[in-house]
């Protein structure tokens, strides 16, 4: 039972460069969710994708891009990183987006220098 | 948007006594969530709540939900060391049904 799996589970970029976090799961969910968490301020929604083939804004969306590459994968782009984002990002995914358990996957610490 | 904010943002206190924490959102909630986050880990649910007034119980953890569908309260009776963590309430936005957190609340605990 792999859950939801997140690679990598560090990184660490230099200003400017680009890099793509991986987030698949394999229960057979709907919805999935980019997460970035910093201290003091919760789980701030980036991307959601409600089904396969959709994707939505959440709060934070600036400077990220997404892709629903099939119902399994939902992939996090950053295109020319900046310090501010450095952070924890999550993946998530639910049967039905809001009204079911989210499932986390382990999280990707990454460090922008 | 809709907010949840969560009160308080750290509590600390001894092994044993009671800890709660509480959550309220800007606009009804079809159901709250709660989760637990460890420290280093990624957030694991606990709880939905659904209906009005609605009060689940999951050994020294209760869980309430407001009448009016727009709090809920955590309260952790005689606390241990393996409370320690984060928790995070949660509900849907209305209309797009986005999952929106808490700030957490960070418990720890002196033995």
């Amino acid at each position: 039972n792999a859950g939801v799996t997140q690679t990598p589970k560090f990184q660490v970029l230099k200003t400017g460069q680009s890099m793509t976090l991986q987030c698949a799961q394999d229960m057979n969910h709907n919805s999935m969710y980019w997460y970035r968490q910093d201290p003091g301020m919760g789980l701030r929604l980036i991307y959601y994708s409600a089904s396969e083939g959709t994707t939505d804004k959440g709060e934070v969306p600036n400077g990220y891009n997404v892709s629903r590459l099939n119902k399994r994968e939902f992939s996090l782009r950053l295109e020319s990183a900046a310090p501010s984002q450095t952070s924890v990002y999550f993946c998530a995914s639910a049967y039905l987006e809001g009204n079911t358990e989210a499932f986390f996957g382990q999280g990707t610490r990454l460090t922008v220098v | 948007g809709q907010q949840v904010m969560q009160i308080p943002q750290y509590q600390h206190v001894q092994e044993g006594e009671d800890f709660t924490t509480y959550c309220n959102s800007s606009t009804t909630l079809s159901n709250i969530q709660w989760y637990k986050q460890r420290p280093g880990g990624h957030p694991v649910f606990l709880i939905q709540l659904v209906k009005s007034g609605e009060v689940k119980k999951q050994k020294r953890l209760t869980f309430q939900f407001g009448e009016a569908k727009k709090n809920s309260s955590l309260h952790i009776t005689a606390t241990q060391t393996t409370d320690v963590g984060t928790y995070f309430c949660a509900g849907p936005e209305s209309g797009a049904q986005k999952l929106v957190f808490g700030q957490g609340t960070r418990l720890t605990i002196n033995p």
